[in-house]
């Protein structure tokens, strides 16, 4: 079945930058598209980025447009996340998703890891 | 971009009564491709990630029971849960993923 296991969260100040990892088993991860879904405390869901099976195709949300970069690494089955310029509304529980359907929505996700952005 | 407009924001219901959560979209989000709404449904329990529960609006995915059930087309889509069980008690959220940004739904807490 699949398995999505995020790392890299942690506590980092204004304007620093982080990288999450997400490491990917039970499925043919270079087939396919995966997203960064993220929860501020307390709040909704909102989708960060997805980036295509084979890396050629990536889109954001304007809130993170210019400061997020969604990248892969097909050979390690691993999705990234490099955060640049990290604000304390980045504050939030970064979850990745795979889409491993016939459509761009998030069948599977991982158990999430935790970003904490301090001024 | 598309909005996604959930009402009601929280919800109550009675044990094995019938539970409907609605999601307006600010434009039609028809997938031409395939003539499907490009459209899901998520549920989030406290402490854990969300899971799949419809997508194209009416497919439920594998291993969801049969009392949650997926309508509508063009801009306005429902989530009707038949007869509400304890285990039902979650945040839910809609999701439009015709066009990035794939924006979702505020949410619907649903307690009994």
């Amino acid at each position: 079945q699949v398995q999505l296991v995020e790392s890299g969260g942690g506590v980092v100040q204004t304007g620093k930058s982080l990288r999450l990892s997400c490491a990917a088993s039970g499925f043919t991860f270079r087939s396919y598209g995966m997203h960064w879904v993220r929860q501020a405390p307390g709040k909704g869901l909102e989708w960060v980025a997805i980036i295509w099976y084979d890396g050629s195709k990536k889109y954001y949300a304007d809130s993170v447009k210019g400061r997020f970069i969604i990248s892969r690494d097909n050979s390690k089955n691993t999705l990234y996340l490099q955060m640049n310029s990290l604000r304390v509304e980045d504050t939030a529980m970064y979850y990745c998703a795979s889409s491993v359907g016939d459509g761009d929505y998030e069948d599977s996700w991982g158990q999430g890891t935790r970003v904490t952005v301090s001024s | 971009d598309i909005v996604m407009t959930q009402s009601p924001d929280s919800l109550g219901v009675s044990l094995g009564e019938r539970a409907t959560i609605n999601c307006k979209s600010s434009q039609s989000i028809l997938f031409s491709s395939n003539n499907e709404n490009c459209l899901a449904w998520y549920q989030q329990k406290p402490g854990q990630p969300p899971t799949l529960l419809i997508y194209w609006a009416y497919i439920r995915e594998s291993g969801v029971p049969d009392r949650f059930s997926g309508s509508g087309s063009g801009t306005h889509f429902t989530l009707t849960i038949s007869s509400l069980q304890g285990e039902d008690v979650a945040d839910y959220y809609c999701q439009q993923y015709c066009s990035p940004p794939f924006t979702f739904g505020q949410g619907t807490k649903l307690d009994i």
